[in-house]
């Protein structure tokens, strides 16, 4: 089955700066990777995600690449604000078969104000 | 409701005692998952239905697990005997089709403790 490797497990930056959340997977037959951002005792939500037809997609401060041939893909968030603090997780899912997501096991981003 | 809803939304449990654990999916949504997260790990797949179908119940750690979604919108999560492992944050999570592309959306997840 599918294996979603996400790194780092701990991020902190400084506000204003930049984070990078990277992820591998191991199914070459993966083609939708969500990415999931979850507040403290709140539930997951989608807040990007991408198909692999493409190679980059850009939502506002949020950019989410793919590498198809490295199999991984990253999430990056610029201009952090306090408020992007949170756990974000990763997923990759595969269109046929068991198209159930497979899940990273997190990056808790901390934004220091 | 506009979005999944599970309940209760925190059980204690003694050791040995059996738990159910309740998912409303968003109306209409034909896909439906159970998750387990662990505190500080991401969420591990449990069990999926299409409608009334348990498609793929692979992930179910024991047969002290058990699930079912008779009439293809409420499930219910069954944990017989409860083990401390089995402490964790049970989430349940609908998506409207069955394609990989689907947005899947999320419950806020029942917290399990087993004491």
């Amino acid at each position: 089955g599918e294996n979603v490797e996400q790194h780092p497990s701990t991020l902190s930056v400084q506000e204003g700066d930049s984070a990078v959340i990277k992820c591998t997977y191991s199914d070459s037959a993966s083609n939708y990777f969500p990415w999931y951002k979850q507040e403290l005792g709140k539930r997951p939500q989608l807040i990007i995600d991408i198909r692999s037809n493409v190679g980059e997609k850009k939502d506002q401060r949020i950019a989410v690449t793919l590498n198809k041939t490295a199999k991984h893909f990253s999430l990056h968030i610029t201009e952090t604000q306090p408020e992007d603090s949170a756990v974000y997780f990763c997923a990759a899912s595969t269109s046929g078969g068991s198209y159930i997501p497979t899940f990273g096991r997190g990056t808790s981003l901390i934004v220091h104000p | 409701g506009a979005g999944v809803s599970q309940s209760p939304r925190y059980k204690v449990a003694k050791r040995g005692q059996d738990v159910a654990l309740r998912c409303d999916p968003i109306s209409g949504h034909v896909s439906l998952f159970w998750y387990q997260q662990a505190l500080g790990q991401g969420p591990e797949f449990l069990t999926y239905f299409q409608n009334e179908a348990q498609l793929d119940k692979s992930g179910l750690p024991s047969d002290r697990f058990f699930a079912e979604r008779p009439e293809g919108s409420v499930s219910t999560l069954k944990i017989q005997r409860t083990q401390q492992e089995d402490s964790a944050v049970y989430l349940c999570a609908s998506s409207q089709g069955w394609r990989s592309e689907n947005t899947i959306y999320f419950g806020e997840g029942s917290w399990l403790t087993v004491v």
